[in-house]
């Protein structure tokens, strides 16, 4: 079954530094999603990305985060001076519908740590 | 705007026992509800998915669901518990705009 892939699977960093996180969708998908989960806390929406272009985002996903999806198969999540709160596991998930009752395929993660 | 409440964020049973773990949503729309499923290291699976069709469903690894509107549940079961089900369940509702809202998330242990 296809699968969402992440990599990597954990990133350390420095406080300040950008890290990009990298996500390689379902092919045939065209709907794209970034959720976080700080540890201990809810499962969160960051942004949605259909059509080359932001959905919707939430009130996390500030001047600091970025999406991009440089070609035909990568979904990116830039965080561009990362700050010790932005530790958590970030999940990239796709979907191949819009409609509401198309599930999300979610990947294993990346777990990010910033020190 | 949606939110889901998952109540216990944790729940131990025994193998064989039947397994509850409950979830209370709230949509300003109709909403569709998922649980999803997280092993240790895995990402989120989906175990099943409401969308109107019928108010029990019907998931993998032998789950189901219950949607009832009077009650806004969404309350996962499993008649009989196996240790393979150890993980953490997610309920999730999808209301206006196309984003998941999570509930926080009901670790689930099974003792032998």
């Amino acid at each position: 079954e296809p699968e969402v892939t992440q990599t990597p699977s954990h990133q350390v960093t420095q406080m300040g530094q950008e890290v990009i996180l990298r996500c390689v969708p379902i092919s045939n998908h065209l709907y794209f999603y970034w959720y976080r989960q700080i540890l201990g806390q809810k499962v969160e929406f960051l942004v949605s990305f259909y059509n080359n272009e932001i959905s919707e985002k939430s009130e996390i996903f500030d001047d600091q985060f970025s999406v991009e999806r440089p070609d035909g198969s990568n979904f990116t999540l830039k965080i561009r001076s990362t700050k010790l709160e932005d530790s958590a596991m970030y999940f990239c998930a796709s979907t191949g519908q819009g409609d509401y009752n198309s599930p999300l395929h979610f990947g294993n993660g990346t777990r990010l740590t910033v020190t | 705007a949606q939110s889901v409440t998952q109540l216990g964020s944790h729940v131990s049973v025994s193998e064989g026992a039947l397994v509850l773990l409950r979830c209370n949503y709230s949509s300003s729309v109709p909403p569709y509800l998922f649980w999803y499923v997280q092993y240790p290291n895995q990402g989120l699976q989906l175990l099943l998915k409401y969308t109107s069709a019928a108010t029990l469903v019907k998931g993998i690894n032998g789950f189901e669901a219950e949607f009832k509107k009077s009650e806004t549940s969404f309350h996962l079961t499993k008649p009989s518990a196996h240790m393979s089900d150890a993980a953490e369940y997610f309920c999730a509702v999808k209301g206006a705009g196309n984003m998941l809202t999570f509930g926080g998330g009901t670790r689930l242990m099974v003792k032998p």
